[in-house]
């Protein structure tokens, strides 16, 4: 079955790191993506990572993937205020039509 | 300029009455999708369609109907609205696979049935 869950809720301080974990249940995961949804907006692609991989850096983003616990984390470096959003992990699957599955997002609140 | 758009952004209509909410893609993607996000349930599919007259269904597609006689074109009608439909509708669309390119959103419709 398809099954992604995130925690909803996260709060750190202006440039601490954030981890956002999320955990899936479907082995056959192709990639997996991060979204960033800002307040009133659309999903926002922030990286996305192929399930081969298990570590992808891009600027002050890290994914890392353990593919043995199906678990994807997105670190954030230097939190910034800006950071603050709702961030979806989300799966594809191979011969899934393209579709993706999504967790509940987790809402990442930063602190001055 | 190029890009996914949805219209109306917002809407308020009554139970009963047919609503429908526009997806504009200027990509030519072959893939499009409808999603709604409600609090604590993420963003459930309602429909997808991989190519010109081709759609199926996704994991909440009661009451509502699509079409694509065009590439561009995904509309969403919810053909007698219920209290229920209220929420964020979010189109997205994508090339075909194996491009290595992920789903791109439109900035949504929050729609209020009353």
């Amino acid at each position: 079955g398809e099954d992604v869950e995130q925690s909803l809720f996260l709060s750190v301080r202006e440039g601490d790191s954030s981890v956002i974990n999320c955990t899936y249940t479907d082995s056959s995961s192709t990639y997996l993506y991060w979204y960033k949804q800002e307040p009133g907006a659309g999903l926002q692609l922030l990286t996305y990572i192929f399930s081969n991989m298990d570590m992808k850096q891009d600027q002050r983003l890290t994914v890392l993937l353990n593919k043995k616990d199906k678990h994807l984390s997105l670190r954030i470096a230097d939190t910034q205020t800006g950071d603050s959003a709702i961030y979806f992990c989300a799966e594809s699957m191979a011969g899934g039509g393209n579709k993706l599955t999504f967790g509940t997002g987790t809402q990442l609140k930063v602190e001055l | 300029d190029a890009g996914i758009t949805q219209s109306p952004r917002y809407k308020i209509t009554e139970t009963g009455r047919q609503v429908t909410l526009m997806c504009h893609q200027t990509w030519s993607h072959s893939y499009m999708f409808w999603y709604r996000q409600d609090l604590g349930h993420g963003l459930r599919l309602i429909y997808y369609s991989a190519a010109a007259d081709i759609t199926d269904k996704g994991e909440v597609p009661d009451g509502y109907v699509v079409s694509r006689s065009k590439t561009e074109n995904f509309p969403l009608t919810l053909e007698s609205a219920t209290r229920s439909q209220t929420s964020v509708y979010f189109c997205a669309s994508s090339p075909p696979r194996g491009q290595d390119q992920p789903q791109h959103f439109g900035d949504g419709t929050r729609l209020s049935i009353l």
